[in-house]
């Protein structure tokens, strides 16, 4: 059974500061999905990986996958306040998703 | 392009209780999808249609959520004899089949509250 794993699951960031998040899965799996989330909204998609190396970016947030260790990251550069969301990944034809990582960033 | 509509954005409904909820996809997506999405955690998968078919269904779903899409076009889902673990966001979205990486279009979800 493919489960998936999203860490951290909050993540207070500083303005201007660069971070990563991990979204790890249990077996193997084509097309990972990374979507967002704002409060009190619905998802909107933002990536979509489709196979080892895949390296996606839009503006400050670069989205990768490491199929051989069954990861994906999302990597954000020079956190600013817009980037407050919940971030979700998705896998097995966005059949099964993460429990979100929670960021926020402070001035 | 009108995105993914869904109606109502918000119930409330006693226990026990029938509740219905429409979903209609973007015009020329085949494939509609319904999850439910409770604070704090991701949309958990609860059937999907490929047109007018039912293609998979969650086994965590029991028998008192059916769902319905008949022309291929817009669908429904209901929850019978609701029960208060019922309350959460149900979140209807669709993609193409003719792209079969395409990511999934979202509605803005229909909030359910069990009293």
């Amino acid at each position: 059974e493919l489960k998936v794993e999203q860490n951290p699951l909050f993540l207070s960031m500083q303005e201007g500061k660069n971070y990563t998040i991990y979204c790890n899965y249990s077996t193997t799996s084509d097309r990972l999905y990374w979507y967002r989330q704002d409060p009190g909204k619905s998802l909107e998609s933002l990536f979509v990986l489709l196979s080892n190396g895949a390296v996606k970016q839009e503006g400050r947030l670069m989205a990768s996958l490491d199929t051989k260790a069954r990861l994906s990251t999302l990597h954000i550069t020079a956190a600013v306040h817009d980037l407050s969301a919940t971030y979700f990944c998705s896998l097995a034809g966005n059949l099964i998703f993460g429990k979100g990582t929670k960021l926020s960033v402070k001035p | 392009d009108t995105g993914v509509s869904q109606d109502p954005r918000h119930k409330i409904t006693k226990r026990g209780q029938n509740v219905t909820f429409r979903c209609d996809p973007i015009s020329e997506h085949n494939r509609l999808y319904w999850y439910r999405q409770t604070l704090g955690q991701g949309p958990e998968f609860l059937t999907y249609f490929q047109n007018e078919a039912q293609l998979e269904k969650s086994r965590l779903l029991s028998d008192r959520f059916s769902a319905e899409r008949p022309k291929g076009s817009f669908s429904t889902l209901e929850i019978q004899r609701t029960e208060q673990g019922d309350s959460a966001m149900y979140l209807c979205a669709s993609s193409p089949v003719t792209n079969y990486n395409s990511p999934l279009h979202f509605g803005n979800g229909t909030r359910l509250t069990v009293t």
